[in-house]
């Protein structure tokens, strides 16, 4: 089993469309959790952080269930703006030094 | 405040030539880091460094050598260029290791190796 995978995707929705993004990690002992940005040949940035609680940011909503291994990202009232490739990553152990990156979901917002 | 600088922003080599990208962060971060990123493969960690003169290596440290002689700077070595090098390379850096402390990425380094 892959350290973290990700549905590949592409997913293509129309404007103001719900999708969702999920992710499974293989590392019980992970303690933190991000999902990235990254836009055509630029470099990924950091969308949100995930916390056990799940928490939202705007349009964006993370999840995370620990006993499944299992995040996702909600993104409502989708945006043209939001086309990327979204990453989801994950501390691959405790002293925090190895983020592992997912190989990404790309998503196609259409008018 | 530039953030994460990588210098080139591309860059061609012939196999066999060693070369050094540079990467600067002007933020006090403590921890830096070497991605590459190549078609199909996701981002993978080449070399880290928790803070000055200390690194270690990441998943895929072959054919590449690092150091972090001060806290801004973590130049990454091409010994000898080889075509399964050809890659986007990407430098990141952070507060600090531990709990949800994102990266901040340079604009990367397009590298191919001829």
């Amino acid at each position: 089993r892959k350290e973290v995978e990700q549905d590949p995707g592409p997913f293509n929705v129309p404007e103001g469309a719900t999708v969702a993004f999920n992710c499974t990690y293989s590392n019980s002992a992970s303690q933190s959790f991000f999902w990235y940005r990254q836009d055509c040949r630029k470099e990924p940035k950091l969308l949100m952080s995930v916390y056990s609680s799940g928490n939202e940011d705007g349009r964006f909503t993370a999840q995370l269930n620990r006993a499944s291994q299992y995040i996702s990202l909600l993104i409502r009232d989708s945006k043209l703006s939001d086309s990327a490739t979204y990453l989801c990553v994950v501390n691959s152990n405790q002293a925090g030094t190895a983020l592992i990156f997912g190989k990404g979901t790309t998503l196609s917002v259409s008018s | 405040n530039a953030g994460v600088t990588q210098t080139p922003k591309f860059q061609v080599l012939k196999t066999g030539q060693s070369m050094t990208l540079q990467c600067a962060q002007d933020m006090n971060h403590e921890y830096m880091s070497w991605y590459r990123q190549d078609p199909g493969m996701g981002l993978r960690l080449i070399h880290y460094s928790v803070g000055a003169g200390i690194t270690d290596q990441g998943e895929v440290p072959n054919g590449y050598n690092v150091s972090r002689s001060t806290t801004e700077d973590f130049p990454l070595r091409l010994l000898s260029a080889a075509p399964s090098q050809t890659s986007v390379y990407f430098c990141a850096s952070s507060r600090t290791t531990g709990m949800h402390y994102g990266y901040t990425f340079g604009s990367g380094t397009r590298l191919t190796v001829v």
